[in-house]
């Protein structure tokens, strides 16, 4: 099972700031690296999936870079909205998934 | 648009069994690869399974294999996840979720498993 470490734990940060998120993998993943935002009461959105393509409605502030272990989430200016924890997951090398621990991201 | 709706959560003990569902629309169902996820109160996502778009392959997590099992039925757009054995650590949110690629990109609201004596 490939384990996926997500820093920081909390992120705290105000609204216009950017913001910068980290998920690393214990081993190489290729670009099979998704993220994912999930509100209070609301099931997980995906926002970004192959390391670095946006999904379907997602705004040009979400940006994603990274390739093999080390994964970057980027919201350039935060809005109201984007405070949510984010997960990354992984599905290289075999059908099963796995989720980092996520990333609550609050309001300073 | 797409839609999935989760269904057949509620209140079980431990050792009992449950089954829950998961209706789609609004996209060709039987194109997609379907999975499971859950999430306990206050904790973080785990996936659960995953079925090949035809039903010919299955995968789980290792903590649920030998007691849940997933199938689907494409003449009725629906994915089951079928729960034996309980325990009172199953407890929590099962999402259902779309598979595209390597990523998940449609999920349902989720149903609620409580098991407890």
């Amino acid at each position: 099972e490939i384990v996926l470490t997500q820093s920081p734990a909390t992120l705290s940060l105000s609204p216009g700031e950017r913001a910068t998120l980290s998920c690393r993998a214990r081993q190489g993943v290729g670009t099979y690296l998704a993220w994912y935002q999930q509100k209070p009461g609301q099931a997980p959105r995906l926002v970004i999936y192959d390391a670095s393509n946006r999904a379907t409605g997602i705004p040009a502030r979400f940006s994603g870079s990274g390739s093999g272990t080390d994964f970057t989430l980027t919201i350039s200016s935060l809005e109201p909205a984007d405070f949510a924890v984010y997960y990354c997951q992984q599905r290289s090398d075999s059908p099963s998934i796995t989720f980092g621990q996520g990333t609550r991201l609050e309001i300073k | 648009q797409v839609q999935v709706v989760e269904s057949g959560g509620g209140v079980v003990q431990p050792g009992r069994s449950l089954r829950v569902s998961c209706a789609a629309s609004g996209f060709t169902f039987s194109n997609y690869d379907m999975h499971w996820v859950r999430q306990a109160p206050g904790k973080g996502l785990e996936w659960v399974a995953v079925i090949w778009y035809d039903g010919t392959k299955k995968y789980y997590v290792d903590s649920v294999m030998g007691r849940f099992t997933i199938s689907r039925d494409n003449s009725r757009n629906t994915v089951y996840l079928q729960m034996n054995s309980l325990r009172v650590d199953d407890t929590a949110m099962y999402y259902c979720a779309r598979g595209a690629g390597r990523a998940l990109d449609d999920w349902g609201q989720g149903t609620l498993v409580t098991v407890s004596s």
